[in-house]
């Protein structure tokens, strides 16, 4: 059974255009995050979010939009695409601890290319 | 910000050698990690590390919390083929804020 699951596994689309990637997690986590990995594979966070908190970094713009319908998805809405949002994006989701950084568990990507 | 550095960048390696890898950080972490990424895939978690001074292993992989809590290291022992793939460390400083991932140390293995 797959932990962390997202779709498409790859996306290719105009610039411009609106685009929504999808991400369940079945391990009864607590929280969900979105990273971004550019081509050098840097991974970059840019929202982490449970229940109660939305965290954002600051250097994502507001074309991008987390939305949970529930605790067990997470998806990432994009607006008017440009071509500097091509990359992978990574789901994860952890569980909720206070005081400590509970292990991550990550999805297998989405390969994103806008033309 | 908080910065992680881990080296090397990359490593070429003959099947069966040893490798060692580690990520220092600019401020002290409470929890370090370490991924192994494979081509079209996602990070999928090797050991994490809660404690300064914790020493784990994971079969052939060990991993230690430095005791100045600024560092960590990753020892691969008698690399094989399937080795091969991208490994981040990463870490997290408390209860508040990110994790934050090193740039990666990409491993090739030659059989």
């Amino acid at each position: 059974d797959t932990a962390v699951s997202q779709t498409p596994k790859y996306l290719v689309t105009q610039m411009g255009n609106d685009k929504s990637i999808k991400c369940e997690q079945n391990l009864g986590h607590d929280t969900m995050y979105w990273y971004k990995q550019d081509s050098k594979k840097f991974l970059k966070i840019m929202f982490s979010y449970n229940n109660k908190e939305l965290i954002i970094n600051e250097t994502v713009p507001n074309r991008f939009s987390p939305k949970s319908p529930d605790k067990a998805h997470l998806n990432l809405h994009i607006n008017s695409l440009e071509l500097g949002d091509s990359a992978v994006y990574f789901c994860a989701s952890s569980r909720q601890t206070s005081g400590r950084q509970e292990t991550q568990y990550f999805g297998p990507g989405t390969r994103l290319l806008v033309l | 910000g908080q910065q992680l550095n881990q080296s090397p960048q990359s490593m070429f390696i003959q099947e069966g050698e040893d490798v060692s890898m580690n990520c220092t950080s600019s401020s002290i972490f409470n929890t370090w990690l370490w991924y192994k990424q494979e081509p079209g895939e996602g990070p999928v978690l090797l050991i994490a590390l809660y404690k300064a001074g914790e020493l784990t292993s994971n079969g052939r992989l060990t991993a230690q919390f430095g005791i100045t809590r600024k560092d960590s290291f990753l020892n691969i022992s008698a690399s094989i083929p399937s080795d091969v793939g991208i490994y981040f460390c990463a870490g997290h400083g408390g209860s508040q804020g990110n994790l934050i991932f090193g740039k990666g140390t990409k491993l090739s293995v030659k059989p």
